[in-house]
């Protein structure tokens, strides 16, 4: 099985900040790589799908790269509502999801 | 707009069956694939598995394949979750979502919490 293990499990940031978070998978992806962003007590919400692509709605702060193992999610500069639990997702050939990483108020 | 909504028990005993349905609304469940991720409390998303609305087409989490069956049905314009011999490690919230071809999940359910109790 493909293992996808997300970093840091944690981050505390400020608004305005420049944020990064990784998903490395265990062997090569391709582009197969997708990103929720999860605030408390509400579903996942589809940010960015295959590696890159950014979901109808969501601001342009919010971006994706990679390809292979290795992934990012950035936002550009953090706003107030950014503040959430942010997850990576594999599309193939499992579901599997990341562990999560956690984005806190500094 | 899609929208989808989950129902069923929210309190299923110990080794009995937990059956959930996911009603879709705004548009059609022909031609689309359609999933079951959970949530347990406090922790991280886990993929149930997903199925074609043909029903031609499953595909469940290795971790669970012997116990859990979606299927449609679509002159209900539903899905539905089975999870036999539950246990306390399925109490979680269940989401039902809309599935892309290309493997990401774009319309969720607002998610049910199922709690089994001993």
């Amino acid at each position: 099985d493909i293992q996808m293990t997300q970093s840091p499990p944690s981050l505390s940031a400020s608004v305005g900040d420049r944020v990064t978070i990784t998903c490395r998978a265990s062997q090569n992806i391709n582009r197969y790589l997708n990103w929720y962003q999860q605030k408390p007590g509400k579903a996942p919400k589809l940010l960015i799908y295959v590696t890159s692509s950014l979901q109808s709605g969501v601001p342009s702060r919010f971006s994706g790269s990679g390809s292979g193992t290795d992934f990012t999610l950035t936002i550009s500069s953090l706003q107030p509502e950014d503040f959430a639990t942010y997850y990576c997702q594999l599309s193939y050939p499992i579901h599997t999801f990341g562990q999560g990483t956690k984005l806190e108020i500094k | 707009q899609v929208q989808l909504q989950e129902s069923g028990p929210g309190l299923v005993k110990f080794s009995e069956t937990l059956s959930l349905t996911c009603t879709v609304s705004g548009g059609s469940i022909s031609g689309y694939y359609w999933g079951w991720i959970r949530q347990p409390p406090g922790k991280g998303l886990e993929y149930i598995g997903y199925v074609h609305d043909t029903g031609s087409t499953n595909r469940y989490n290795p971790s669970l394949t012997s116990r859990v069956t979606i299927s449609v049905d679509t002159s209900r314009n539903r899905f539905s979750l089975r999870l036999t011999s539950a246990t306390a490690a399925d109490t979680a919230v269940y989401y039902c979502a809309r599935l892309d071809k290309n493997g990401y999940y774009d319309y969720w359910g607002q998610g049910t919490l199922v709690t089994v109790s001993s």
